[in-house]
């Protein structure tokens, strides 16, 4: 079964440093990887995805994530910080079972917090 | 485009009544989604409907809990009876090619 895990309930960096946020995935074939942001009394919102190709990914706001297949890994990077990234951060995978499906399977999530 | 239309963004109801959520997703897409976001169970896919039919409703808590999805551009979640522990965020969300697009939620508090 298709699953998605985000270790870190929640992760400190001061503004202007560099930011990571780290999710490992586990799937049967080749895996659909996304990343969305939530902001406080807001809905999800699009980041960046990984279907294929290029393994660094580039998204919104100057967020950028990497796929690593032998690490099973698609952590979220930014290169510098801003207090306004500060925000709940979810991982997700498309689950492939049972046929073509648009269903995504997300993790617990990891809430950034960025110090001024 | 407008995006993913939930109403009511706020609704606040006595336990016992009965709470409709609605949901109208973005044009051409042909997957919408129901989901239930609380502090303690995270987010909780309840539902999803492809091309107006329920595909897999093995999210949806209980009995009291229907969806319904009569045409491509409105959906329902509804609540009958109402108990104080559903109180959460529902959002929906569509779909067309891979990633979702959510709306901004309803907060359903039971009291």
């Amino acid at each position: 079964a298709q699953s998605v895990a985000q270790p870190e309930d929640q992760v400190n960096v001061a503004e202007g440093n560099p930011l990571t946020v780290k999710c490992t995935y586990s799937v049967s074939g080749n895996p659909y990887l996304f990343w969305y942001v939530q902001y406080p009394n807001r809905g999800l919102q699009f980041l960046l995805k990984y279907i294929t190709g290029d393994n660094l990914v580039k998204g919104s706001y100057g967020f950028e994530a990497e796929f690593n297949k032998s690490q099973t890994s698609f952590h979220l990077k930014k290169p510098s910080a801003l207090v306004s990234d500060s925000a709940l951060y979810f991982c997700a995978v498309r689950d492939i079972g049972g046929g073509a499906t648009n269903k995504l399977i997300f993790g617990t999530g990891t809430l950034l917090a960025v110090q001024p | 485009d407008a995006g993913v239309i939930q109403s009511p963004r706020h609704e606040v109801t006595e336990m016992g009544q009965e709470v409709t959520l609605r949901c109208k997703p973005i044009s051409g897409h042909d997957y919408l989604f129901w989901y239930r976001q609380t502090m303690m169970r995270g987010l909780e896919l309840l539902i999803y409907f492809n091309n107006n039919v329920p595909i897999d409703d093995s999210g949806m808590p209980e009995d009291r809990f229907s969806a319904k999805m009569p045409n491509a551009s409105f959906s329902t979640l509804k609540i009958q009876p109402s108990e104080p522990r559903d109180s959460a965020v529902y959002f929906c969300a569509s779909s067309r090619l891979n990633e979702q697009f959510f709306g901004p939620g309803t907060r359903l508090t039971v009291l």
